[in-house]
């Protein structure tokens, strides 16, 4: 499969546990976030967004919280599966009219 | 089915043979762009363009071209590939720049 990060942060987890991946960004005028996953040999995937006038934002099995004092995101995993298996990587943006600004990732590897 | 199609999706050349990597959407965006994707440095934007005929540099603009002579095509072109480039691209597209981004299932470049 295709190797996207050989140095990123990993974190494993067991199949079932709830995984919590974190993502610290720098600008303070960023005021909306997105969560990617990117599988080996694929392009990444959207999975969850959250708006900076929200906290918390919740999808299927998947949680986004936004503490905007200290500039950090989370995405939590519940009862995680070998299927989430991926890299996961945190995107902002300040404006609708400008990129969006990725972050490295954190390699998520779950242990059945 | 709602899909970014790049061609190809593995290549491997010599320095200073020019070659294009195409890129299809099918969703009508308007906003679409270049990565590549290195080891530690993350997605990193080559080229975007906000809509026909309408293009830019991104962070790492230099040895690449592109054309947007249509919504749907935003081919990327390497004149004179360099060992340098060697490297994962993707193509996305989306409502807009700081709007979610559709990624394709990547190319991998190498250049010898």
């Amino acid at each position: 499969g295709e190797s996207v990060g050989l140095h990123l942060p990993t974190l494993s987890v067991q199949e079932g546990d709830n995984s919590i991946i974190n993502c610290a960004y720098s600008n303070s005028a960023s005021d909306y976030f997105i969560w990617y996953k990117q599988e080996s040999g694929k392009g990444p995937q959207f999975i969850i967004d959250i708006r900076s006038n929200m906290d918390k934002r919740q999808g299927q099995r998947v949680t986004v919280l936004l503490n905007k004092t200290v500039k950090h995101l989370s995405l939590q995993i519940a009862a995680t599966q070998p299927g989430d298996s991926a890299v996961y990587f945190c995107a902002e943006v300040d404006s609708g009219n400008t990129p969006l600004v990725f972050g490295k990732g954190t390699r998520l590897s779950v242990i059945a | 089915e709602a899909q970014v199609t790049q061609n190809p999706r593995y290549l491997i050349t010599v320095t200073g043979k020019k070659l294009t990597v195409t890129c299809s959407q099918n969703m009508n965006h308007e906003y679409m762009s270049w990565y590549r994707q290195d080891p530690g440095l993350g997605l990193r934007q080559i080229y975007y363009s906000m809509n026909v005929e309408v293009t830019d540099k991104g962070d790492v603009p230099e040895g690449y071209k592109v054309s947007r002579k249509e919504k749907r095509n935003f081919p990327l072109i390497l004149e004179s590939p360099s060992p340098n480039q060697t490297s994962l691209y993707f193509c996305a597209s989306s409502l807009g720049p700081g709007r979610p981004q559709h990624f394709g299932d990547g190319t991998r470049l190498s250049i010898l």
